[in-house]
């Protein structure tokens, strides 16, 4: 497609049960990233890959939630045992940037968002 | 730890104004500042990145300037319709990639008919 997509677009869940949320980057993009849009903390930022490398996993709010990306494509996060205060948008965005290039350049592109609400 | 915010936090103006959303950093180690618009229950739309090297980028309508030593940006909007409403938001980035985009809380603008 043109764009970055999410699936699914709103996700009810009760507490305490595990979900999986996907993301597909624009087509060639070789960065992908995880946001997370909440009422409280606004936009933050939770975890980069590279290709299907993620370096840094330090931003993931708790060990209750893991990102994988598989095939240089498609990126899952998925949130175990849910609590209410993972309510929230969580977006995904691409880009073209690449470590082992010459240019910093890295305009990121954003998906339309997963609303998770967590009863 | 960035540090951005954003002034204003509202705006309500008649269209045909020419607008400045203005924006602070607290780290001037960037390499990038991206500037997105955020309509409600919407994404993010990328609407200008200025890589640091830079001062300014311009397009259509919009032009956003950067002084990274001073850790400012601004967002000029040139003669306001009802269509340009939203949130607007800045994100500097520290570059490497593995940083992200820090986002200030936005500004968030109606332009009245």
């Amino acid at each position: 497609g043109a764009g970055v997509s999410q699936s699914p677009s709103n996700k009810v869940t009760e507490k305490g049960k595990d979900v999986e949320l996907r993301c597909d980057p624009i087509s060639g993009h070789t960065a992908l990233y995880w946001y997370r849009q909440s009422l409280g903390q606004g936009l933050e930022f939770l975890i980069y890959f590279q290709g299907n490398s993620a370096p840094d996993k330090s931003g993931l709010p708790s060990d209750r939630f893991s990102a994988e990306r598989t095939g240089g494509s498609v990126s899952t996060l998925t949130i175990q045992r849910t609590q209410q205060e993972d309510s929230a948008v969580y977006l995904c965005a691409s880009s073209l940037f690449d470590t082992a290039g010459p240019s910093s350049y890295n305009e990121q592109f954003f998906g339309p968002g997963t609303r998770l609400t967590v009863l | 730890k960035q540090e951005v915010t954003q002034i204003p936090a509202a705006l309500s103006v008649p269209e045909g104004e020419n607008l400045v959303l203005n924006c602070s950093f607290t780290d001037s180690a960037i390499y990038n500042l991206q500037w997105f618009r955020q309509d409600p229950g919407k994404g993010l739309t990328s609407l200008l990145l200025i890589q640091s090297s830079q001062r300014e980028q311009t397009s259509g309508r919009l032009n956003a300037s950067l002084d990274k030593s001073s850790g400012r940006s601004t967002l000029y909007i040139a003669a306001s319709q009802p269509g340009d409403s939203a949130t607007y938001l800045c994100a500097p980035e520290r570059g490497g990639g593995a940083d992200g985009l820090t986002f200030g809380k936005g500004t968030h603008l109606i332009i009245q008919p």
